[in-house]
């Protein structure tokens, strides 16, 4: 079973739409969760963290279900630059980062 | 805002060489990472340093590689004797406190192709 699993997508999306990613993870114990968004050739960047409580940012909604091992990102209104890989992101025992595949979204006027 | 910085930005290398690739985590952090992507799958975990010790490794890592922080600023990843499947980006990463409370920041990658 992958560690970390997600839709590869793509998600092919017009401006405006809302789309939502979901994420699943193997390791009960983990303890930290992320997106992380990586465009084509470039390093992830932290989008933000995943916490139980749920947390917004701006147009972006993250949400961690540690009963179900499950996280999910909405993002509302999307613009053409969010188009890039999202990266379900789980961190481990030893600091070690657990990657998702990614999935990809592309957004288009 | 600071950065993690890496160089070279690609590397090109014959199979059987050694490698080392650099990178200056940002100035006050503590903990420091390697991370490695094949073109066109995920980004997995190689190493993990601190106080100047390897605090985890994964089975990639294995004796063909080894890092170092020679002086107070350079975090450095060597690979001895090259091998084609080595080909990959090569991210480098730091953290400034306790991990788990933390991000890790990423630098822009070392473009590392095997011959």
């Amino acid at each position: 079973r992958k560690e970390v699993e997600q839709d590869p997508g793509p998600f092919n999306v017009p401006e405006g739409a809302t789309v939502a990613f979901n994420c699943t993870y193997s390791n009960s114990a983990s303890q930290s969760f992320f997106w992380y968004r990586q465009d084509c050739r470039k390093e992830p960047k932290l989008l933000m963290s995943v916490y139980s409580s749920g947390n917004e940012d701006g147009r972006f909604t993250a949400q961690l279900n540690r009963a179900s091992q499950y996280i999910s990102l909405l993002i509302r209104d999307s613009k053409l630059s969010d188009s890039a890989t999202y990266l379900c992101v789980v961190m481990e025992y030893g600091n070690k980062l657990v990657f998702g595949a990614g999935t990809i979204l592309r957004v288009k006027s | 805002e600071p950065e993690v910085t890496q160089t070279p930005s690609h590397q090109v290398t014959q199979m059987g060489q050694e490698v080392i690739l650099r990178c200056v985590p940002i100035s006050n952090h503590l903990y420091f990472y390697w991370y490695r992507q094949i073109l066109g799958q995920k980004v997995e975990f190689l190493v993990s340093f601190y106080n100047n010790e390897i605090s985890e490794k994964s089975e990639i890592f294995d004796d063909q590689f080894s890092v170092e922080r020679p002086d107070g600023s350079n975090f450095t990843l060597k690979i001895r004797s090259t091998k084609l499947e080595d080909s990959a980006m090569y991210f480098c990463a730091s953290t400034k406190d306790s991990p788990f409370a933390d991000t890790q920041y990423f630098g822009p990658g070392t473009r590392l192709t095997v011959l």
